[in-house]
């Protein structure tokens, strides 16, 4: 089947602690997205790359890292320097040859305690 | 970042009754996204919008891009109870690869 795997769905974090979402993709896709969703807000951009070994910083960067090693994997590292990292995490990729369009994983929630 | 205005923010409505909503921007946009969440869920994409002025239908979903370019519109009829969840807009500026969220509208059926 082809999609895009989250993992972990679920991930309780102690304060200080740094954790690393993984977001995998079989789609071919190139473009690889990171977004954050909290209760009655838009979803904001984190990180993003078009091309392996490439990437920038969305809206909402700050304490949060990144890596394109390889064209399927584009895990998000939310560090202890992010103030409220407990959130709804969606990764996202896009087929910049074809509609252009974003296709979603199904999320991740990090709660820290 | 900027962000769309979406409106309605929730909406109660009976099962078989009609929906409508949408989204407005103080900017061009060049493609018009409408998505679906469910609870716990990553959104899935219902329709999506390239021209002004297209009118764009998936069964009972039907989607607008605005003339003005600045806003889309998304009416669901004769809604039914898997209709419940969040709706998204999207919005991709002229030259710019990253979307604009909306911030949803959120359709619950009342029994």
């Amino acid at each position: 089947d082809g999609g895009i795997t989250q993992s972990p769905k679920y991930l309780f974090r102690k304060e200080g602690q740094n954790v690393t979402l993984s977001c995998e993709q079989n789609l071919n896709h190139d473009a690889m997205y990171w977004y954050r969703q909290d209760p009655g807000q838009g979803l904001r951009l984190i990180y993003y790359s078009q091309i392996v070994n490439d990437f920038q910083k969305g809206d909402i960067a700050e304490g949060y890292s990144v890596s394109r090693e390889k064209k399927e994997s584009f895990p998000l590292t939310v560090t202890s320097a992010q103030k409220n990292p407990t959130a709804f995490y969606l990764c996202a990729t896009v087929d910049t040859s074809g509609a252009n369009v974003l296709t979603f994983g199904a999320g991740s929630r990090l709660t820290v305690l | 970042g900027q962000q769309l205005n979406q409106s309605p923010q929730s909406m109660f409505i009976q099962e078989g009754e009609d929906v409508s909503m949408n989204c407005t921007s103080s900017s061009i946009f060049n493609t018009w996204l409408w998505y679906k969440q469910d609870p716990g869920e990553g959104p899935v994409l219902l329709i999506a919008l390239y021209k002004a002025g297209e009118l764009t239908s998936n069964g009972r979903l039907t989607a607008q891009f605005g003339i003005t370019r600045k806003d889309s519109f998304l009416n669901i009829s004769a809604s039914i109870p898997s209709d419940v969840g969040i709706y998204f807009c999207a919005g991709r500026l002229f030259g710019n690869e990253k979307l604009t969220f909306g911030t949803g509208t959120r359709l619950t059926i009342i029994p």
